[in-house]
């Protein structure tokens, strides 16, 4: 099946500071989401980018589909950024499987 | 947008008993569901994927006869735990597929005791 790696597992800021999240995936996608999990559980979706570039705010998500990767950006974290950010993929010409990485844990201290 | 509620959203059961979670989607209709389980500090793992007035489709490993899935309408998807053990207790979320993309419900927190 497809391989998402992302990068890196744990991250922690000072508030205001940048960051870059990174997914590498193995094969062409469908689909290709970014989630943010609060500390409740809740997954909320972020950006639905299977290819270019969204920007929603303080956050904004690129997509490499020839290369394979798609990185996530943060600009001015906030401590109500802290959670788990995943990055999910459906693999082209397969199921509708969602297929997740195994995700970044980000600390944004005040 | 389009929202999946799921209940209940916490759950404490004595071990051998059976729990029912239900997906619903409120403002749409899922032909397809997707249950996915999740353990402290790991990330979601695919358990299976029920389609509506069928059987559902499981992934590797998982037991199809403790974990009990019906899609018996294009709103309601439930997830029965049956002779719930320890090792069963974890985090359970469902997921439906929109346009574009995919939405989740809340998620289950399980706890066998």
């Amino acid at each position: 099946g497809i391989q998402v790696e992302q990068s890196p597992p744990d991250l922690i800021l000072q508030e205001g500071a940048n960051s870059t999240l990174r997914c590498n995936f193995s094969d062409s996608v469908n689909n290709l989401q970014w989630f943010h999990q609060n500390p409740w559980g809740q997954l909320i979706n972020l950006f639905y980018i299977p290819s270019g570039t969204k920007q929603n705010g303080r956050l904004s998500a690129t997509t490499v589909a020839t290369e394979r990767y798609s990185l996530l950006y943060i600009s001015s974290s906030q401590t109500t950024d802290s959670g788990v950010y995943f990055c999910a993929v459906v693999r082209r010409g397969g199921s509708e499987k969602l297929v997740f990485g195994k995700g970044t844990k980000l600390t944004v201290n005040p | 947008g389009a929202v999946v509620s799921q209940h209940p959203s916490r759950v404490i059961c004595k071990s051998g008993t059976s729990v029912k979670i239900e997906c619903r989607s409120l403002d749409f209709q899922a032909t397809t569901m997707f249950w996915y389980r999740q353990f402290p500090k790991q990330s979601l793992m695919l358990m299976a994927t029920s389609n509506e007035g069928s059987k559902a489709t499981y992934e590797q490993g998982v037991e199809k006869d403790k974990f009990l899935i019906n899609h018996a309408s294009l709103t309601l998807s439930t997830l029965t735990v049956t002779s719930a053990h320890p090792e069963d207790s974890s985090f359970y979320i469902c997921s439906a597929t929109v346009v574009p993309g995919y939405t989740f419900g809340s998620g289950t927190r399980l706890t066998v005791v």
